[in-house]
């Protein structure tokens, strides 16, 4: 069974560009998360899918970040415009169900916004 | 609100040593209890977690926890680590009413020597 999978797994812009990064979960789980670690800090949530629909996204910094998933299969996060505080490394996170079940991570993109 | 500490950013122990890695919550409500691994260049691994019953948990890789509700502690250990154990070991929390999401302490990279 394959884990779950993210693209890029870098990805280098200047501020003000626009980027996307994707997340593929494991196939069967609804629940989606998306976190974020700046460097030398904690990984934050960011925000929670339960199918196509938006569960929690308390987390999410501003509205320069807009999350999607359509269909309820992947989800993309795009940042625009990027600013340098956007750089650090996101990753995706899936579970088949509610909160005791296991979130299983992705690698991970690192992104950095020069 | 919930959160997570965990003292020692860095852990360096010689290979064969038995090791803890510490980690304390805080929280107002019952709470679930994950411990996280990150290999160099991969996604967040589970080791284990805590949801209810016997305080000690046993995880992957010879590594176990034991949740301990009056000091609002769940230590990791390990009897006699191995290089490979090299690693970044992430605390996480969730809770009821929490939705499913994760907050996570900032870390503990451990480093194990010959």
């Amino acid at each position: 069974e394959a884990g779950v999978t993210q693209f890029p797994s870098h990805s280098v812009i200047e501020k003000g560009q626009t980027v996307t990064l994707r997340c593929d979960p494991i196939s069967g789980h609804d629940n989606l998360y998306w976190y974020r670690r700046v460097m030398g800090k904690e990984i934050k949530f960011l925000l929670h899918f339960v199918k196509e629909s938006k569960q929690d996204e308390s987390g999410m910094p501003n509205n320069r970040f807009l999350a999607e998933r359509t269909g309820g299969t992947y989800s993309t996060l795009k940042v625009q415009p990027a600013e340098l505080e956007d750089s650090g490394v996101y990753f995706c996170a899936s579970s088949s169900r509610g909160l005791e079940e296991t979130q299983y991570f992705g690698p991970g993109t690192r992104l950095l916004v020069l | 609100a919930q959160s997570v500490t965990q003292l020692d950013s860095q852990v360096p122990v010689f290979e064969e040593a038995p090791v803890e890695l510490r980690c304390n919550y805080s929280s107002s409500v019952s709470v679930y209890l994950f411990w996280y691994v990150q290999y160099p260049n991969q996604g967040l691994q589970l080791l284990l977690k805590y949801l209810s019953g016997s305080t000690l948990v046993k995880g992957i890789n010879g590594f176990e926890a034991e949740f301990n509700k009056s000091q609002t502690s769940f230590h990791l250990r390990k009897p006699s680590v191995h290089i490979s154990d090299t690693a970044e070991y992430f605390c996480a929390v969730s809770w009821q009413g929490g939705g499913n999401k994760l907050t996570f302490g900032t870390g503990t990279q451990l480093k194990v020597e010959l």
